[in-house]
């Protein structure tokens, strides 16, 4: 079973606060690495597919790096609003038998307090 | 963007009855759709993988006889949770697989998940 770590588990930030966390993953078999974004009672909203080693990439205030050979993610959010509270869940993709299977991280918890 | 929708969104049975779960991708064609499970603080966790036209693929340590899936169309997984008993309650969340241009040619797209309460 493949172990994807995501820390920390929880993070409460005032508003206008900058603030990251890191997805870590085993770096062999790796295929691809999704962030989502999970609102409660809404569906887990994709964010980014990061695919290369040193790929970035950014959307609005939040930006996201990978580093495949360590085996880690970060993602970043700049300016923090509380609209931007909620679980943010990293995927790892390897491949496995011909295909590719995900495994999630247990997701970070972001608190933003106005 | 893909649309996945899930039902019913919210489910209590009582124990020893079976429960169906419809997961449909409405804009979108899904050779593909994962099933997952969430008990409390933790993560997501893949039941199996569901194939239009063809058996599931469960995973390690899911059992397919009480966990019954059906994929009979592009658009349509189902998942029964038969003989459904309190240890099953949990939230279940499918997502569908599509193939984009790119080398990394796969996006998913969830649903918004089923709680299951088993009483």
């Amino acid at each position: 079973i493949l172990n994807v770590e995501q820390s920390p588990q929880s993070l409460h930030v005032q508003e206008g606060d900058s603030t990251n966390f890191t997805c870590s993953f085993p770096s062999s078999n790796f295929y691809a690495l999704h962030w989502y974004r999970w609102e409660t009672a809404k569906s887990p909203e994709a964010l980014f597919v990061m695919t290369l080693n040193g790929d970035e990439k950014k959307k609005g205030r939040i930006s996201a790096t990978l580093n495949t050979k360590e085996g880690y993610s970060y993602l970043y959010i700049k300016g923090s609003q509380p609209e931007d509270s909620a679980t943010y869940l990293c995927a790892c993709w390897v491949a496995s038998g011909g295909s590719y299977i995900p495994t999630f991280g247990r997701g970070t918890s972001l608190i933003v307090h106005p | 963007g893909a649309v996945v929708s899930q039902h019913p969104s919210w489910v209590i049975c009582k124990s020893g009855t079976s429960v169906k779960i419809e997961c449909r991708s409405l804009d979108f064609q899904a050779t593909t759709m994962f099933w997952y499970r969430q008990f409390p603080k933790q993560s997501l966790m893949l039941m199996a993988t569901s194939n239009e036209g063809s058996k599931a693929t469960y995973e390690q340590g899911v059992e397919k006889d009480k966990f019954l899936i059906n994929h009979a169309s592009l658009t349509l997984s189902t998942l029964t949770v038969t003989s459904a008993h309190p240890e099953d309650s949990s939230f279940y969340i499918c997502s569908a697989r599509i193939r984009t241009s790119g080398r990394y040619s796969y996006e998913q797209y969830f649903g918004p998940g089923t709680r299951l309460t088993v009483t």
